[in-house]
């Protein structure tokens, strides 16, 4: 069964200071990995999609990199900002055997302070 | 409207109502979703319909009755709900299942059971 962990939990960074945020899952067949951000409660914002046979993309300021051999994605904001303030779901989608199943992350809630 | 909405956005219902969860989605998708976000536990799948047929019931309470009458809509019908079954819904929606296109998130509705 997969397993998707994001650490830190939460991280409270300083405006301008670059993001890192990790993802780690435990079943390497997976088709895509996808970033998610969310706002206090509201839905998801699709951020950035990697396709399996894909090592990273980059949108803006925000880069996601993916090693599916050793079960990690790692999500960079550069230059962040106070807008950036919100939480980040990293979410797997298993291949065909796993019903192509999107499994999420328990998300970093992040804080950028003027 | 564009993209995913989802009606109500806020619900208060007590253990004996009987309500209802409206998704719409007009992107011409043909796939849905329905799922569940507690409180410090991750984004939980529980329905996945594809042109209309319902392909996944990920172990859901029958208190929790989906429907949906065409690809445009999906609707959760509640009824005896618990306190714990208070959280945020969110429907999603893609073009099919096929596990390389993105799943469109709904802003969810809010639902609190007292």
């Amino acid at each position: 069964k997969q397993e998707v962990t994001q650490i830190p939990a939460a991280l409270s960074v300083p405006e301008g200071e670059n993001l890192v945020l990790n993802c780690s899952f435990t079943d390497s067949a997976i088709y895509n990995l996808q970033w998610f951000r969310q706002d206090p409660g509201k839905g998801l914002t699709s951020l950035l999609l990697i396709q399996s046979s894909q090592r990273e993309q980059t949108s803006g300021r925000l880069n996601a990199s993916l090693d599916k051999s050793s079960g990690r994605s790692t999500l960079y904001i550069a230059a962040s900002q106070p807008g950036d303030s919100a939480t980040y779901l990293c979410a797997v989608r298993g291949g065909k055997a796993a019903g192509n199943k999107l499994t999420f992350g328990g998300g970093t809630r992040v804080l950028v302070k003027p | 409207e564009t993209g995913v909405t989802q009606t109500p956005r806020h619900l208060v219902m007590g253990m004996t109502n009987k309500k209802s969860l409206k998704c719409e989605q007009h992107l011409g998708h043909n796939a849905m979703y329905w799922y569940k976000q507690s409180a410090k536990k991750p984004l939980e799948l529980m329905f996945v319909y594809s042109l209309e047929e319902r392909v996944e019931n990920n172990s859901v309470p029958s208190r929790f009755s989906p429907e949906c009458p065409n690809s445009s809509h999906l609707f959760l019908h509640l009824h005896t709900l618990q306190p714990e079954d208070s959280a945020l819904y969110l429907c999603a929606s893609s073009p099919s299942l096929a596990g390389a296109y993105e799943q469109y998130f709904g802003p969810g509705t809010r639902l609190t059971v007292t």
